[in-house]
């Protein structure tokens, strides 16, 4: 599973980390993402993470504010927050996706969806 | 980057009828490697989304043959042979063949 938690209240202008704390699976064989949902709203992309922390992207609209990053000895990735705007106020969720050799060896495909998320922690800016 | 489009937005059924959600995207999401990088998820309500179906038309593991999904490069849909009353929630498709991901805007799906 996958457990979130550092959500909060936060001024603007303020910074805030995520921690997503995984368990029953082992962490380095799995991409990890970002998606965050404002309440009533849409899924948003926000970035995503290698099993072994080279390959980093992030969504536009958080680049230079945000960073992820992941500890694989503590089965935990995180999403450090700084600069919060309104606009980032929204429950984020934490989610796995398995590496394209994971995939290749359970499913013969180089790619498996997203298939594990997690409950959500929400952010509030204001 | 890649505009992910739904519809309908919003879709009423009736148990034991056939549903459809179309998807569309700005561009082909056919990779070099043959496989369509479309996504569909399901959130239930007051629930975090899951997987349905990976590479355009593979069911996800323990989602039930009623879904399925079929299309290729721009064109996607999901049907759902036989609703049942659980099924309501918000059906989102997206797109991984390219940075940034990008969802659909969702479809809504609940019991006439």
């Amino acid at each position: 599973q996958l457990v979130e938690s550092g959500g909060g209240l936060v001024q603007p202008g303020g910074s805030l980390r995520l921690s997503c704390e995984a368990s029953g699976f082992t962490l380095n064989q799995y991409w990890m993402n970002w998606v965050r949902q404002v309440p009533g709203k849409g899924l948003v992309w926000v970035a995503r993470i290698s099993g072994d922390g080279s390959t980093i992207n992030y969504a536009d609209s958080v680049k230079g504010r945000f960073t992820i990053s992941r500890d694989n000895s503590k089965n935990t990735v995180y999403l450090q927050m700084t600069s919060l705007r309104g606009e980032d106020t929204a429950i984020y969720y934490c989610t796995k996706r398995m590496s394209p050799n994971l995939a290749l060896v359970l499913y013969d495909k180089y790619y498996y969806g997203m298939d594990l998320w997690g409950q959500g922690t929400t952010v509030t800016v204001s | 980057e890649i505009v992910m489009t739904q519809s309908p937005l919003s879709l009423p059924v009736t148990p034991g009828e056939a549903a459809s959600i179309s998807c569309r995207s700005s561009q082909s999401l056919l990779h070099s490697n043959g496989y369509n990088y479309l996504d569909w998820y399901r959130q239930k309500p007051g629930q975090s989304p899951q997987l349905l179906i990976y590479l355009g038309s593979y069911r996800a593991s323990g989602v039930p043959d009623r879904f399925s999904g079929s299309g290729s490069g721009t064109d996607f849909t999901l049907k759902i042979s036989k609703v049942e009353a659980d099924d309501v929630g918000v059906y989102y498709c997206m797109q991984a063949l390219q940075i940034p991901r990008v969802f659909g805007p969702g479809t809504k799906v609940d019991i006439k």
